[in-house]
């Protein structure tokens, strides 16, 4: 099946500071890429759906200006978490597929904000 | 508002018997339903899925099943295997819209 990569695994960061997350699709091309949030014991929430060459989607209640997105290529979407807070704390995953349907999800980032 | 709710968070069951997974869901206009397993430190993998105008999808040793009246859908495995240890989500769909997921049940299979 195909393959979506995320990369750091795992970030730590001090409060205050950026961090980028990064999701590629290894062996295809994705002009959508979904970016998840999940909490412990809470279901993945939807954060913002990610399109190449144009601005992402967000959910209600997502600051937008907080998770920069930016999908610049058809194999890249990148996640960056501008002045995090320990709150910020969470695991993000990214998806990636030919339909919303047929998603493929990456490992997942574990963030860490201390 | 937890449109989608697993309320089971774990179950154990030992190799060979079934093991029923269940979903409850409160939009009643959603119209597309999946199953996703994941395993640690790895992403939820499509498992099998099912469209609102039908009550039961089959595939191999899993099926779902849907209720629309009761708003409720299962996954059932026949035979279970220590291999299906792993956490499973259920999620829902309305009009090819966003797919919006549930709490995840950790399934345990016993050897």
């Amino acid at each position: 099946g195909a393959v979506v990569s995320q990369h750091p695994s795992w970030v730590i960061c001090k409060s205050g500071t950026s961090v980028k997350i990064e999701c590629r699709s290894l062996d295809f091309q994705a002009t959508t890429m979904f970016w998840y949030r999940q909490f412990p014991k809470q279901s993945l929430m939807l954060m913002a759906t990610s399109n190449e060459g144009s601005k992402a989607t967000y959910e209600q209640g997502v600051e937008k200006d907080k998770f920069l997105i930016n999908h610049a290529s058809l194999t890249l979407s990148t996640l960056t978490v501008t002045s995090a807070h320990p709150e910020d704390s969470s695991f993000y995953i990214c998806s990636a597929g030919q339909n919303l349907y047929e998603q493929y999800f990456g490992p997942g980032t574990r963030l860490t904000v201390t | 508002d937890q449109q989608v709710k697993q309320n089971s968070p774990s179950l154990s069951v030992q190799e060979g018997r079934i093991s029923i997974l269940n979903c409850d869901y409160t939009n009643s206009m959603f119209d597309y339903f999946l199953w996703y397993k994941k395993y640690p430190a790895e992403g939820p993998t499509f498992l099998i899925s099912i469209s609102s105008i039908k009550d039961k999808n089959e595939d191999g040793r899993f099926t779902v099943f849907l209720n629309k009246s009761a708003k409720h859908l299962s996954l059932h495995i026949v035979p279970s295997q220590p291999g299906d240890s792993a956490v499973y989500f259920c999620a829902a769909s309305q009009g090819y819209q966003k797919v919006t997921f549930g709490t995840g049940t950790k399934l345990q299979v016993i050897p």
